[in-house]
């Protein structure tokens, strides 16, 4: 069974400070994603990683995969108010094709002005 | 960019009603899903569908039913409504991009309460 563990689950962060969030994943996967999730939005898509050693950077964010050690990380660089939100890594199982995600339970960021 | 629509977006409902929560998209997409999400918490699977006529259980058993008779149409039904149901669901599509993978598009949601 899939499992994806998010640390930290809660964080409050002042601006212009630098922060990562950590995704570790229990099977093999080739693809994982970030996604970002307003209070009481849906979700949006940041970030589909597919291979060991992606990196993709958008604005403040940058997100990591390590497929070897099942982790990826979403680093956000000199921190700003607009990007607090619950931000979510989700999995797909290895060669799952279209079978869903597994999601973890998501990082709640606040970011104090 | 996929066009997701569920409704309705917000629902208070009795015990004991049969409801029916809409989800439709206009891009085409063969694979549409159902996610429930409690405040706060994580998303899980409901159910899945690979095109029409093609209906499976997601990892979350759920007493919901869901039905895909068209592609572009994915509605999900509560037979009998109980405060349990108490919940958001999220619809989602998804389509296979080269360099991208399978990418999934998530609708506005819809959140229910059932009195």
């Amino acid at each position: 069974e899939l499992k994806v563990e998010q640390n930290p689950l809660f964080l409050s962060m002042q601006e212009g400070k630098n922060y990562t969030i950590y995704c570790n994943y229990s099977t093999t996967s080739d693809r994982l994603y970030w996604y970002r999730q307003d209070p009481g939005k849906s979700l949006e898509s940041l970030f589909v990683l597919l291979s060991n050693g992606a990196v993709k950077q958008e604005g403040r964010l940058m997100a990591s995969l390590d497929t070897k050690a099942r982790l990826s990380t979403l680093h956000i660089t000199a921190a700003v108010h607009d990007l607090s939100a619950t931000y979510f890594c989700a999995v797909a199982p290895l060669g799952g094709g279209a079978d869903g995600l597994t999601f973890g339970k998501g990082t709640h960021l606040i970011i104090q002005p | 960019e996929a066009d997701i629509y569920q409704t309705p977006r917000y629902l208070v409902i009795g015990t004991g009603k049969k409801i029916t929560l809409e989800c439709s998209q206009t891009m085409g997409h063969d694979k549409m899903y159902w996610y429930q999400q409690d405040p706060g918490m994580e998303l899980h699977l409901i159910h899945y569908s690979y095109g029409v006529n093609s209906t499976e259980k997601g990892d979350l058993s759920s007493e919901s039913t869901v039905s895909r008779i068209r592609t572009e149409h994915f509605p999900l039904t509560l037979e009998s409504a109980r405060p349990s149901h108490t919940s958001q669901y999220l619809c989602a599509s998804s389509e296979y991009r080269i360099a991208m993978g399978e990418t999934q598009y998530f609708g506005p949601g819809t959140r229910l309460l059932v009195l």
